[in-house]
């Protein structure tokens, strides 16, 4: 079946990176686009960007450029996000999902403290 | 960006009564093919998104048929005809028009 698999949760101080990966099956992988939406605990779903494994193109949220990066390596059908500069307010659960939203990823938790 | 706007924000309802979440978007959701993009998700407590509904009224296979979403243009709306206990967590509707997609802030439905 369709699926998406996330790397496990993440401790990070401030100021440091992040990578997490989302690794698809079940699927064409080059077919779909990608989507990352992160989640603060207690909050809403805030869209990230997304990612075309086919062409390679990304689009950012404005909130996050400079920041963010998103990557993919179709052997193993992975797409990854990358956040850098990291700071308190970015402790959330981040979620890759398919083109139109309708798979989901398990989440991954990023906690930034000192 | 388009701005979603759900509401209620907080719905408390009876078991076997209906319930409905309002969304609406600050510009028209029908893209240039046509037709008009509107998602509803569900999210149980420590659970990921789920898509409910597509396109404004599409069932995803597996919804149960209580669940239905009507609406055009810039008015949307979620229903469930009779709320089970199963139903319990935050609703969300999304625009997939135009990036960056957006979401409205949720509305928890809980059980009286």
């Amino acid at each position: 079946q369709v699926q998406l698999v996330q790397s496990g949760a993440e401790v990070k101080e401030p100021g440091a990176s992040v990578k997490v990966s989302c690794k698809a099956s079940g699927y064409s992988f080059t077919s779909y686009y990608m989507h990352w939406v992160r989640q603060a605990p207690g909050q809403g779903l805030e869209w990230m960007g997304i990612i075309n494994p086919s062409a390679g193109s990304t689009t950012y949220a404005q909130n996050f450029q400079g920041r963010v990066t998103m990557t993919w390596d179709t052997s193993t059908s992975t797409v990854y996000m990358e956040l850098s500069s990291l700071r308190s307010e970015d402790t959330a659960v981040y979620y890759c999902a398919r083109d139109g939203c309708d798979v989901w990823g398990q989440g991954t938790m990023v906690t930034v403290s000192s | 960006d388009i701005v979603m706007t759900q509401s209620p924000l907080s719905l408390p309802v009876t078991l076997g009564q209906p319930a409905s979440i309002s969304c609406r978007s600050s510009q028209s959701l029908v893209y240039s093919d046509g037709n008009t993009y509107l998602n509803w998700f569900q999210q149980r407590p420590g659970q990921s998104p789920r898509r409910l509904i597509y396109k404004v009224s599409n069932r995803e296979s597996g919804v149960p048929d209580r669940f239905s979403g009507s609406g055009s243009g810039t008015d949307f709306t979620l229903k469930i005809s009779r709320v089970e206990a199963e139903d319990v967590g935050v609703y969300f509707c999304m625009q997939p028009t135009r990036w960056p997609y957006t979401f409205g802030q949720g509305t928890k439905l809980e059980i009286k």
